[in-house]
């Protein structure tokens, strides 16, 4: 069964740590994403990467990094925890074919910056 | 940067019946798609339509898409508790090639189907 991995479900953690959310997907997948979902503020796009060692910016890049070594990794990155990036956080992958662009998601990342 | 708004926000319905959630967009697309999310998980894709399609099928789902009026509609038919989860519509602006465009995700509409 083809899948979506993020390494951690739920994580406490306190302001001004550094944080590492990993992800992982066996489905030889290019194009890996980085969402973060809010009440009332639906998923918002983080990071994106469409190919090793490649990333760009979504519409909210600010405070967090990514980082893609291998093919079926994206980690992101929260250099200095805040408050404000209690989140859950969502990792997807997915394979441009037919002209057409499906996201397979994890489970998601549930964290709390105390 | 939010494409995609379903409406409504919330449906409560009973068992048996018909659920239609809308969502409308603002920019052309190359597809639009509707994803399920159960409470505390990850999105699983339901259904994919084409900017040239008006209308597609699988299973108990029907979703139409409107490109004059920006707009889709998914449709559950004989809905049952199990299809509670919060249902997300997401615009797909990438070109035929492929790109660095990125799918976007509307605010989703939470569907309550009671026993």
């Amino acid at each position: 069964d083809v899948k979506v991995t993020q390494s951690s479900r739920y994580l406490v953690k306190r302001t001004g740590e550094k944080v590492f959310l990993e992800c992982v997907q066996d489905m030889d997948h290019e194009n890996m994403f980085w969402y973060r979902q809010d009440p009332g503020l639906g998923l918002r796009l983080i990071y994106f990467s469409y190919d090793v060692k490649m990333k760009e910016k979504g519409d909210i890049p600010e405070g967090y990094s990514v980082s893609r070594e291998k093919k079926e990794r994206f980690s992101l990155i929260l250099e200095s925890a805040s408050t404000n990036q209690t989140s859950m956080y969502l990792c997807a992958s997915s394979l441009w074919g037919a002209g057409a662009n499906v996201l397979t998601f994890g489970a998601g990342s549930r964290l709390t910056v105390l | 940067s939010q494409q995609g708004e379903e409406d409504p926000q919330a449906l409560s319905i009973q068992e048996g019946e018909n659920a239609t959630m809308n969502c409308s967009y603002k920019t052309s697309i190359n597809n639009l798609q509707w994803y399920r999310q159960n409470s505390g998980r990850g999105l699983v894709h339901l259904i994919l339509i084409r900017s040239n399609e008006r209308e597609k099928h699988s299973g108990r789902l029907r979703v139409t898409l409107d490109t004059s009026k920006k707009s889709s509609s998914l449709l559950i038919t004989a809905s049952r508790a199990a299809d509670t989860a919060s249902y997300f519509c997401a615009t797909d602006t990438s070109g035929p090639q492929g790109g660095s465009e990125k799918l976007v995700f509307g605010k989703g509409t939470k569907l309550t189907v009671n026993p």
